[in-house]
């Protein structure tokens, strides 16, 4: 079965400064998405930002950016220029491409604070 | 357009009862998952429904049941409640099962039992 692991229960961050969720996933397929997810205190889960393993090139939303290592299985997501709506828990999740494995693997999440 | 609609948003049962939770999925989308997420557990597999059918299915007891609609409209049923089932409950909705068509999911249900 596949696993996501995020290490970092918590994190902080100034405004407008940038931060960098971590997050490692364990999967003997070649062929999945990866996510970021972020869930406020409205309990929607809002997709942030997706990537496809088949590409190389990170993907980037606006301010959010990936660094996606394949062979390492790593897949953290870098915050730029934070903002106060960015404080909410965040989750990384996996799902094979393959129909019949048709599921989110998520993460533990991350809490991140926002500082004024 | 209108989101993916949980109802209801609050529901406090005793131990021993059953309770059946709503999802409305986003018009013409007609896969619908659903998670728990627990602080202990995290967020966990429950079902996919896709026309009418239950095409996947995660590690719970047979007390966690679902079904869906005509509509796409989905429930999920759980009976015989235990503690251990506070929770909150997610659906997730997308136009079709292929991974890439995207996933909305609701604002949940959160389930307190006593």
């Amino acid at each position: 079965a596949q696993t996501v692991t995020q290490s970092q229960p918590e994190m902080s961050v100034q405004e407008a400064e940038t931060v960098t969720l971590s997050c490692t996933y364990d999967t003997s397929e070649s062929d999945y998405y990866l996510f970021w997810y972020k869930q406020p205190p409205s309990r929607q889960m809002i997709l942030v930002i997706r990537q496809e393993a088949y590409k190389q090139q990170n993907a980037t939303e606006n301010r959010f950016s990936v660094n996606f290592q394949k062979a390492a299985k790593s897949f953290s997501l870098k915050i730029s220029d934070s903002q106060l709506g960015d404080a909410a828990m965040y989750f990384c999740a996996y799902r094979s491409a393959s129909v019949t494995g048709n599921q989110f693997y998520f993460g533990t999440g991350t809490s991140l604070t926002v500082i004024p | 357009k209108a989101g993916v609609t949980q109802t209801p948003r609050y529901l406090i049962k005793t131990r021993g009862q059953q309770v059946t939770l709503s999802c409305s999925p986003i018009s013409g989308h007609r896969s619908v998952s659903w998670y728990q997420q627990t602080p202990g557990q995290g967020l966990q597999f429950l079902f996919e429904y896709f026309s009418e059918t239950q095409r996947n299915k995660g590690n719970f007891p047979g007390r966690f049941s679902g079904r869906q609609f005509s509509n796409s409209r989905s429930e999920m049923n759980v009976s015989t409640l235990e503690l251990g089932d506070s929770a909150l409950y997610l659906c997730a909705s997308s136009l079709n099962r292929a991974v890439n068509y995207g996933y909305t999911f609701g604002s949940g249900t959160r389930l307190t039992v006593v």
